[in-house]
């Protein structure tokens, strides 16, 4: 099993550019997420996904669009790029998405928007 | 609403002394708690879980966690520090409702370094 794959590793955008970070996973979970990790913040949930064609907003998720047509792929769009999205996104994704369930963590992307 | 609390963004410890992550949480439902390190331009590896179960949970590594309701606390040790335990720590709790349960709720985090 690959696990969590995040493409791609790094990134750099011009203000107002779109993206779409990739994530894969091959164990069949049902949920997904996407988090961003800013210096001393943490990781926060942008947005999530608790199966195919479903999915809800987190604590950050204003700039970003989400949409799962599979249960494999989870992407995650940048409509119009800010230097404030500068940061590493994580994709994360757990077999059912219950409290007691282990997330498990892609490599991460880090995206820089000048 | 949940919350979590690490205190102590930095922590240096010399090789073989006791490590000690501190945690604290808020919940208004039952906890169920993590601890996560991140190596160096690595994603979030899982050290260990309480899910309310045994309230000492060993983890890998030779990790291990109380979890102390009265304190509302989650604190990570390690008896011995190795070299290769310099990483960043976090903390996190569970969201718990309905179809959000499973969002985690991170603390700001600890980076730590260990000294030869």
């Amino acid at each position: 099993n690959a696990g969590v794959t995040q493409t791609p590793k790094f990134q750099v955008l011009k203000t107002g550019q779109s993206m779409t970070l990739q994530c894969a996973q091959d164990m069949n979970h049902e949920y997904m997420s996407w988090y961003r990790q800013d210096p001393g913040m943490g990781l926060r949930l942008i947005h999530y996904s608790v199966g195919a064609g479903i999915t809800d907003q987190g604590e950050v998720p204003n700039g970003y669009n989400v949409s799962r047509s599979t249960t494999e792929d989870f992407p995650l769009r940048l409509l119009s790029a800010a230097p404030s999205q500068t940061s590493v996104y994580f994709c994360a994704s757990s077999y059912m998405g219950l409290r007691t369930d282990t997330q498990y963590f892609g490599p991460g992307t880090r995206l820089t928007v000048l | 609403a949940q919350s979590v609390t690490q205190l102590g963004s930095h922590v240096s410890v010399s090789e073989g002394a006791l490590v000690l992550l501190r945690c604290n949480y808020s919940s208004s439902v039952p906890p169920y708690l993590f601890w996560y390190v991140q190596y160096p331009n690595q994603g979030l590896q899982l050290l260990l879980k309480y899910t309310s179960a045994a309230t000492l949970v060993k983890g890998i590594n030779g990790f291990e966690a109380e979890f102390k309701k009265s304190e509302t606390s989650f604190h990570l040790t390690k008896p011995s520090a190795h070299m290769s335990d310099a990483a960043e720590y976090f903390c996190a709790v569970s969201e718990g409702y309905g179809g959000s349960q499973g969002n985690l709720i991170f603390g700001k985090g600890t980076k730590l370094s260990v000294k030869p």
